[in-house]
């Protein structure tokens, strides 16, 4: 299986900009999250998916996000317009429901600049 | 207060030192534990979990959870160079808290 895919791997842009980053989840799993990570606030969650239905987004920064999950093997999380303090890396992560703890398989991330 | 605390290091330990990390967290819904390992510039990775309080061992890993205490730990015995990574504490209700994460590197 080739992981959770995620791309760009690298982007960078102008504030004002619309960005859009894309994940391919892991064949099978139903549930996919959208995470954040900077050095001041860590690992954050910002919006997650059962099913491509959208379940929590009390995550998501302000109205400039919104994510997307159109089939149970693509998302897309859309910030519009960017500003400089959304640079992060943004994390995909999928799940497969199960009994007990459900491992989430994290992708590589994508690593965004806006300038 | 954030819900789970961890302390950012960094840590630099010699080749073959026991490294201890730990979180202390706030939410008693919390049922499992978990740490996850960050090399740099890649995604975090599931190293080991825990349900509710008790020790778990894997090789090398030791993986410790006190509820009453709400505090977690995590031993590495015997240190290697390839350990060098950021470790994060996290925890799920419905959904995972993470820690800030632990940089340690371990030197040869």
């Amino acid at each position: 299986d080739a992981g959770v895919i995620q791309s760009p791997r690298h982007e960078v842009t102008e504030m004002g900009q619309e960005v859009t980053l894309r994940c391919k989840p892991i064949s099978g799993h139903d549930y996919l999250f959208w995470y954040r990570q900077t050095m001041m606030r860590g690992l954050e969650l910002l919006i997650y998916f059962n099913n491509n239905v959208p379940i929590d987004d009390s995550g998501m920064p302000e109205d400039r996000f919104s994510a997307k999950m159109p089939n149970a093997s693509f998302s897309t999380l859309k910030i519009q317009p960017s500003e400089p303090r959304d640079s992060a890396v943004y994390f995909c992560a999928s799940s497969l429901t199960g009994q007990g703890y459900n491992e989430q398989f994290f992708g590589p991330g994508t690593r965004l600049t806006v300038l | 207060q954030k819900e789970v605390e961890q302390d950012p290091g960094p840590l630099s330990v010699p080749e073959g030192a026991i490294v201890s990390l730990n979180c202390t967290y706030s939410n008693s819904a919390f049922q499992y534990f978990m740490w996850y390992r960050q090399y740099s510039r890649k995604g975090p990775e599931l190293l080991m979990y825990t349900y509710s309080s008790g020790n778990k061992e894997d090789g090398r890993f030791t993986a410790q959870v006190d509820k009453s205490s709400k505090y977690i730990s995590l031993f590495i015995r015997d240190s290697q160079p390839s350990d060098s990574a950021t470790y994060l504490c996290a925890m799920e209700d419905y959904k995972l808290s993470f820690g800030a994460g632990t940089t340690v590197t371990v030197r040869a």
